[in-house]
């Protein structure tokens, strides 16, 4: 069992570049979702899912799109990445009452 | 959401008891209570959950008010490897998380 993973671990972009963050998990759950963690801040929603198909936005969507096609794979796009998008992106999935986080992907925005 | 209050930081020293407050006077009465904890450099991780009754778990015991309007996580011996942020959530069924600033725990050997 991997848990959640996520990909790259590491990311550097240009202002205005496009990329996908991916996630991944193995625990057939349903309810997935993306946070970022600002310096010295606590963890932000930004996008969720209770299921294939299904998607909504968290507290701080806007810059980000997501999708879910199969049970799987949650990822996170960044359309235009600006400097204000400098974080650490964690992806989560639920199981239960308990969420299982992923080791994030630390991402630089220049 | 109904919002936590907890000390911005602690300190124990190893093999001693560690008792985390947290402070939710506006708690709705479907909100449960968790708690998770998150290791530098690492994403957050599960500690424990509850809605009336006291929890216990190989990790930690969560004991709540009787009014529900705060809540104490307590690890029963501190060991060098428990210094983490500790977050106290409120919410239903764990989803949709909202993450305050938490509580900076220190261990001393």
């Amino acid at each position: 069992n991997a848990g959640v993973t996520q990909t790259p671990k590491f990311q550097v972009l240009k202002t205005g570049q496009s990329m996908t963050l991916q996630c991944a998990q193995d625990m057939n759950h349903e309810y997935m979702s993306w946070y970022r963690q600002d310096p010295g801040m606590g963890l932000r929603l930004i996008h969720y899912s209770v299921g294939a198909g299904i998607t909504d936005q968290g507290e701080v969507p806007n810059g980000y799109n997501v999708s879910r096609s199969t049970t799987e794979d949650f990822p996170l796009r960044l359309l235009s990445a600006a400097p204000s998008q400098t974080s650490v992106y964690f992806c989560a999935s639920k199981g239960n009452n308990e969420q299982f986080f992923g080791p994030g992907t630390r991402l630089t925005v220049l | 959401d109904a919002k936590t209050t907890q000390p911005n930081s602690m300190e124990s020293n190893e093999e001693e008891p560690v008792h985390l407050p947290c402070n939710h006077s506006t708690i709705s009465g479907t909100d449960y209570i968790h708690w998770y904890r998150q290791l530098p450099s690492q994403g957050p991780e599960y500690v424990i959950h509850g809605l009336t009754s006291n929890v216990n778990n190989r990790m930690a015991s969560l004991a709540i008010a009787e009014d529900r309007k705060s809540s104490t996580l307590i690890l029963h011996r501190a060991t060098l490897r428990d210094a983490a942020v500790y977050y106290c959530i409120l919410g239903y069924y764990g989803n949709k998380l909202v993450f305050g600033a938490g509580t900076i725990l220190r261990v001393k050997s």
